[in-house]
């Protein structure tokens, strides 16, 4: 089974941005992937930020984006809030086989 | 926007068969795609399995074995079954549907349910 990688902890300073990627043991991460993105608060559901790359769900705030980037999945967040402190996984599509990363920790600080 | 609420029992006995039942209520109904998602205790996010409007199931290959996930739009409800338990699978289960357009696999979450496995 595919392994999924995600940086364990990043840290961004209120207002500044951060990029999050998502890399494949099978090789580069592409659209065909429909890479998605889920933000975990403690004791919360997770719930979903970005699907398929790029796509936003409704409730997902504009400072956040999707997109492939050198062979990885990547959400970047411009403008970051204290608020978007929080555990980030993504999960990739292999055929249908659906994986998660092992989630990044972020810290606004 | 759906709700789900996962029920159950929150403490099954090793070897045993856990049980998980997640009822929508509220908004639509129309998706495609039922899942089922864990997280053991402080630890990451790992998908179960789903059930596509057409009825075909997709499972996670270390689970195949032992999952079944079921639909039954009659009752707004669909479950998941999961066999030989050991402490392994001691996890908050999550359900999720995705929306009515198909592109969208995780549209709504529950809340979570803790299931413990233990004599």
């Amino acid at each position: 089974q595919a392994v999924v990688t995600q940086e364990p902890s990043l840290t961004v300073s209120p207002g500044g941005t951060v990029t999050l990627t998502c890399g494949s043991s099978t090789g580069a991460v592409t659209s065909g992937h429909y890479p998605y993105w889920f933000q975990q608060k403690p004791g919360q559901a997770p719930r979903t930020l970005i699907y398929n790359t790029s796509n936003k769900h409704s409730w997902t705030p504009a400072r956040f984006s999707g997109s492939v980037l050198g062979g990885k999945a990547a959400l970047t967040l411009s403008g970051a809030q204290p608020e978007d402190e929080a555990e980030y996984y993504c999960l990739v599509s292999y055929s249908g086989a659906l994986v998660f990363g092992g989630g990044t920790k972020l810290t606004v600080l | 926007q759906v709700q789900l609420q996962e029920s159950g029992p929150g403490l099954v006995k090793p070897s045993e068969t856990l049980s998980l039942t997640c009822t929508l209520s509220g908004g639509s109904f129309n998706t495609y795609y039922w899942s089922w998602i864990r997280q053991s205790p402080g630890k990451g996010l790992e998908w179960i399995g789903y059930v596509y409007y057409s009825g075909s199931t997709n499972y996670n290959p270390s689970l195949k074995s032992r999952v079944v996930i079921s639909v039954d739009t009659s009752r707004n409800q669909f479950s998941l079954k999961l066999s030989s338990l050991t402490a392994a699978d001691a996890a908050v289960y999550y359900c999720a549907v995705g929306d009515s357009s198909g592109y969208l696999i995780f549209d709504s979450w529950g809340q979570g349910t803790l299931v413990t496995v233990s004599s």
